[in-house]
């Protein structure tokens, strides 16, 4: 089955305890980006990457680290997490010319809490 | 920096109403423009896009320039359309950024 999968999907940590989220893509898709959704704010772009090896960043991508080793794979990085980076956190993917009509797939979500 | 405004936080009709989501976009070119629904408890999926003028689970949304906006809109509503929308603009360039607005909860009440 074509997906996004993101690991975990819950997760509660304490301030400046290094996190990874995972992202993995099974669609061979070379786009590939991180949002936050935050309540009143919609989804925001934290950053994206066009391909392996390419990354770039989004609109708010203070606190924030990504890498592109492999085309699947496209984990979010916390090195230092911070209480206002509580939020529900999105991967999504697509192909480049789908990207360029705008057809992301998304992932489940994952739902982070930093106390 | 292109903006993507959705003026309605909360929209709330009956069932078999006519339903009409807001969007206004700011971008002097021509971007693309596309709706997304996240039903409860599912991931963020696309519902469709202008440059396909296609009608989907009975929404359409027009480009109008003019007035640089791009309604969604269904003549009838029903209750599993309660979901989130949000609209969505993309202009081409070097990044191909995919740019959300703030999203409106559509409520169809029985």
């Amino acid at each position: 089955e074509a997906q996004v999968t993101q690991n975990p999907r819950y997760l509660i940590t304490v301030t400046g305890k290094k996190l990874t989220v995972t992202c993995s893509q099974n669609m061979n898709h070379e786009y590939m980006s991180w949002y936050r959704q935050d309540p009143g704010l919609g989804l925001r772009q934290i950053y994206y990457s066009m391909n392996v090896e390419v990354t770039d960043k989004g609109d708010v991508p203070e606190g924030y680290k990504v890498s592109r080793k492999e085309k699947r794979n496209f984990p979010l990085i916390l090195e230092s997490p911070s209480p206002n980076q509580t939020s529900l956190y999105f991967c999504a993917s697509s192909l480049r010319e789908q990207e360029l009509k705008g057809e992301q797939y998304f992932g489940p979500g994952t739902r982070l809490t930093v106390t | 920096a292109q903006r993507v405004t959705q003026p309605e936080k909360l929209l709330s009709v009956f069932k078999g109403a006519p339903v009409e989501l807001k969007c206004n976009y700011s971008y002097s070119g021509s971007p693309e423009l596309f709706w997304y629904v996240q039903y409860s408890r599912q991931r963020l999926q696309l519902l469709l896009r202008h440059i396909s003028r296609e009608s989907i689970k009975g929404f359409t949304a027009d480009l109008n320039k003019g007035e640089t906006s791009f309604h969604l809109k269904k003549p009838f509503a029903q209750e599993e359309d309660s979901a989130m929308y949000y609209c969505a603009s993309i202009t081409g360039g070097s990044n191909y950024k995919l740019t959300f607005g703030k999203g409106t909860l559509l409520t169809v009440n029985p």
